[in-house]
């Protein structure tokens, strides 16, 4: 069984402030972990994607995630918010195994201000 | 590369009517699609799996006999809700996984844009 653990539900940070977007899971496999980006009445964008070779994953648009397999972590970060950052965001665990199935965490709504 | 596309992206209809959403993947083919439901503030819940040629897998609790899917080839799967009630009102996403050699598929899911349903 495989889980995803968003920690908050909710982020707000002023423009050109770091993100930190946090994501804790379980997996009983190795397992593949993504972070998709949802803008309002859109579909989900992939950010970027772990599949255990480096720890440090960068994405597009300027972000980047650490797997810390010992905090069982896939933390979300950018140095620097920008407005069109706002915008939901999931992250991901696949149990690389059969069917590929995907769970998602509850989600992070990022507010940008001004 | 690896773009998903969905039609309609909305659709308004009446409560008893059957509605069908295509999903297609434009530049690759896709061993399998998977079909999601979101509900307004909630994260995706996956609905079904459907493999290019079989039968869908459903999660537990969804309808087969109300969410009817085929996927008839490697680039296109279809969702028919049949005998829609306003309760069926969702935002419904499609994903596909980018078919390897050997009949595996990658597990990274590329989601297409999503169709809003209202069932009235």
């Amino acid at each position: 069984a495989q889980s995803v653990t968003q920690l908050d539900s909710h982020v707000s940070v002023s423009e050109g402030t770091p993100v930190l977007l946090r994501c804790n899971y379980s997996s009983s496999y190795s397992p593949s972990l993504f972070w998709y980006v949802q803008h309002p009445n859109k579909g989900l964008q992939l950010l970027l994607k772990y599949t255990s070779a480096a720890t440090l994953v960068k994405g597009i648009n300027g972000f980047e995630a650490e797997f810390k397999k010992s905090e069982t972590s896939f933390h979300l970060t950018k140095p620097s918010a920008h407005m069109s950052d706002a915008a939901e965001y999931f992250c991901v665990v696949s149990d690389r195994t059969g069917r590929r199935a995907l769970t998602f965490g509850s989600g992070t709504r990022l507010q940008v201000q001004p | 590369g690896a773009v998903v596309s969905q039609h309609p992206s909305r659709v308004i209809c009446k409560s008893g009517t059957s509605v069908k959403i295509e999903c297609r993947s434009l530049d690759f083919q896709a061993t399998t699609m998977f079909w999601y439901r979101q509900f307004p503030k909630q994260s995706l819940m996956l609905m079904a799996t459907s493999n290019e040629g079989s039968k869908a897998t459903y999660e537990q609790g969804v309808e087969k006999d109300k969410f009817l899917i085929n996927h008839a080839s490697l680039t296109l799967s279809t969702l028919t809700v049949t005998s829609a009630h306003p309760e069926d009102s969702s935002f419904y996403i499609c994903s596909a996984s980018r078919a390897l050699s050997g009949g595996l598929s990658t597990d990274t899911q590329y989601f297409g844009p999503g169709t809003r349903l209202t069932v009235l």
